[in-house]
């Protein structure tokens, strides 16, 4: 079975500091690692994915995510953090070999102007 | 806005109703997810579908259930509703059924038992 953590229900930070958001992840096999971002009333919107490759992934917005394996991390980061950056992040794992996606409990993001 | 429409937005009804919730994917998108998201249990991973095929089974009740039509579109049918099953309720749609492919979400249904 698989599962995902996301330590922190909440992170704050000014506006303009790097952003990170951690998730660490357990699953039998290769990962799919996804970050998704859901603003209030709003669906998810897809950020990124690492499926393979470059442990560095880019996505939408200026958010990064750096996949760890020895650490079974997935990182989310922004170097610049903007207000409009606020919301609901989840981290999601799925095993190479199942189509079930597993998503972590979300961490809620502050940006302060 | 991702593609993905559901209705309704809001249902409020009452405990031992049964409801439908629909959801059509975007344009070209073959697999429909189904999932329920609530304060205490999170983003939970209903069902999928695969070109009207079921395609995986997550933590999806006896008295739900769900299908996918010749046009794509999915239902998700509540029944023997109880006050517990109070959520929003997503549909997600991707390209292929396999785990690499991004899902996009819909709005979301908030449905309320009372």
């Amino acid at each position: 079975a698989q599962s995902v953590a996301q330590p922190e229900d909440q992170v704050n930070v000014a506006e303009g500091n790097p952003l990170t958001v951690k998730c660490t992840y357990s699953v039998s096999g290769n990962p799919y690692l996804f970050w998704y971002v859901q603003y209030p009333n709003r669906g998810l919107q897809f950020l990124l994915k690492y499926i393979t490759g470059d442990n560095l992934v880019k996505g939408s917005y200026g958010f990064e995510a750096e996949f760890n394996k020895s650490q079974t991390s997935f990182h989310l980061k922004k170097p610049s953090a903007l207000v409009s950056d606020s919301a609901l992040y989840f981290c999601a794992v799925r095993p190479s070999n199942d189509y079930k996606l597993s998503f972590g409990a979300g961490t809620t993001v502050t940006v302060r102007a | 806005d991702s593609g993905v429409t559901q209705t309704p937005k809001h249902l409020i009804t009452a405990t031992g109703q049964r409801v439908t919730l629909r959801c059509s994917p975007r344009s070209g998108d073959l697999s429909v997810y189904w999932y329920q998201q609530s304060l205490d249990q999170g983003l939970q991973f209903l069902i999928q579908y695969y070109n009207g095929e079921e395609r995986a089974k997550g933590n999806i009740l006896e008295r739900f259930s769900a299908q996918q039509f010749p046009d794509l579109h999915s239902e998700l049918n509540l029944s023997s509703l109880e006050l517990g099953d109070s959520a929003l309720y997503f549909c997600a749609s991707s390209f292929g059924g396999g785990g690499a492919n991004e899902q996009y979400f819909g709005p979301g249904t908030r449905l309320t038992v009372t």
